[in-house]
């Protein structure tokens, strides 16, 4: 079937502003990530979701970064009050979700944020 | 948590010729290691893993070796062609029954025709 997509592909926006990024995982696939690549860095783990519910979310830099999938399959990053330094790639991936972790992952295209 | 060490950040080879890149890591507990390629501008594409019940997998030019009891992993790839121009990423998750894939810093690899 079809990959990860993501939405939108690029977005501008202005510091202080709050922004929402889309993620629709593998048909399928119960485990949804969220990673931040940096310029000339790899991914960085933001939150971890298993179905609906938000195992993992150590990776969320502060608390205006928060992300949900209400149905356990789109996932939406929120972002308030946006800074400068939140300019980056937000990547998503899913896996399947099996147990005991450690799976191969699928990553979306990915969304550009740039905040002016 | 899992740390991942890539060397070198940049490598370039002559067109035919073979490339590796090596990889650390520091959770004895990690089980499954991907790389990614990532060309300028798009998602990172698994290309080839490996899991630790295994020291060695390959598929066409690539081929990736894993060494458990040192904590390293190595990428070679084969009579290289310039459209394996890009930015390699190796990653370990963080531990056993860990989701929290942890990346290297990426090797940018250029092949010269």
């Amino acid at each position: 079937g079809a990959g990860v997509s993501q939405t939108p592909s690029n977005k501008v926006t202005e510091k202080g502003k709050y922004v929402e990024l889309r993620c629709d995982p593998i048909s399928g696939h119960t485990a949804l990530y969220w990673y931040r690549q940096s310029l000339g860095q790899g991914p960085e783990f933001l939150i971890y979701f298993q179905g609906t519910g938000a195992a993992d979310d150590s990776g969320l830099p502060n608390d205006r970064f928060f992300a949900v999938r209400p149905e356990g399959s789109v996932s939406t990053l929120k972002i308030q009050r946006t800074e400068r330094g939140d300019s980056a790639v937000y990547l998503c991936a899913s896996s399947f979700g099996s147990s005991g972790g450690q799976e191969t992952q699928y990553f979306g295209p990915g969304t550009r944020l740039l905040v002016l | 948590g899992e740390n991942v060490e890539q060397h070198p950040s940049t490598l370039s080879v002559q067109e035919g010729d073979s490339a590796v890149i090596k990889c650390t890591y520091s959770d004895s507990a990690s089980n499954y290691f991907p790389w990614y390629k990532q060309e300028l501008g798009k998602r990172p594409q698994l290309i080839i893993d490996i899991r630790s019940n295994v020291g060695e997998k390959k598929d066409q030019r690539i081929a990736v070796t894993l060494n458990k009891t040192a904590k390293h992993f190595s990428l070679h790839i084969t009579e290289t062609q310039p459209e394996d121009s890009a930015v390699y990423f190796c990653a370990a998750y963080s531990g056993a029954g860990s989701y929290q894939l942890t990346f290297g810093k990426g090797t940018k690899l250029s092949v010269i025709p």
